[in-house]
């Protein structure tokens, strides 16, 4: 099964408004981490969080840890058309000595001009 | 700069064909992996490599090989392909525990 639940699964909100998304896992991990995903393209690394960080920005980004919900939230502000996009998030955990990054099932955001 | 290289990006195949989905990385990554993106499943960890000669089975192994001779190469074979393996497949290298970088993707259809 998969590690990481995101929700709400598809988001769809004004330009100018703020998106957020949350994620939510369920074992101990290292990092976790955003990705995004335009249409039929790779994903491309948004931040990462360390599990001893709470907080952490990138420019209108805002990314959220509570290790103790096991949960993350990605806050991205002033929303624009063009970030229309799938966003993942991931987590990093070691297992048998060795890390695997275990996807969540994403969160499709339409953001209307 | 390549960054990570996946071929092919289309490939049709029939039920039982074998095929072999190349991935290559110029960033000298330890660490590697192949995914497969379904609608609605997000990605699904198939097998990961975190040095040369050292491969691991992730969360969908089942009817894939993998194989690491090298840092950069981490090809996936698929041995006798079923309709169920119709996906998306992505690569991605990292230092780990650092973020991943993605290929563009490898859209196999199997009949």
């Amino acid at each position: 099964s998969q590690q990481g639940e995101e929700d709400p699964q598809a988001l769809s909100i004004q330009e100018g408004e703020n998106a957020t998304m949350n994620c939510s896992y369920k074992t101990s991990i290292n990092n976790l981490q955003w990705y995004r995903q335009n249409s039929g393209r790779g994903l491309v690394h948004l931040i990462l969080i360390r599990s001893n960080e709470r907080e952490k920005h990138s420019g209108r980004l805002r990314v959220t840890l509570d290790t103790s919900k096991k949960s993350s939230s990605l806050l991205i502000t002033a929303s624009r058309a063009a970030d229309t996009a799938s966003y993942f998030c991931a987590t990093a955990r070691t297992t048998s000595g060795t890390y695997k990054y275990i996807f969540g099932t994403g969160t499709r955001l339409k953001v209307l001009a | 700069n390549a960054g990570v290289t996946q071929t092919p990006k289309f490939q049709v195949l029939k039920t039982g064909q074998s095929m072999t989905l190349q991935c290559a990385q110029d960033m000298n990554h330890e660490y590697m992996s192949w995914y497969r993106q379904d609608p609605g499943m997000g990605l699904r960890l198939i097998h990961y490599s975190v040095g040369a000669g050292i491969t691991d089975q992730g969360e969908v192994p089942n009817g894939y090989n993998v194989s690491r001779s090298t840092t950069e190469d981490f090809p996936l074979r698929l041995l006798s392909a079923a309709p169920s393996q119709t996906s998306v497949y992505f690569c991605a290298s990292s230092y780990v525990p650092g973020e991943l970088f993605f290929g563009e993707g490898s859209r196999l259809t199997v009949l």
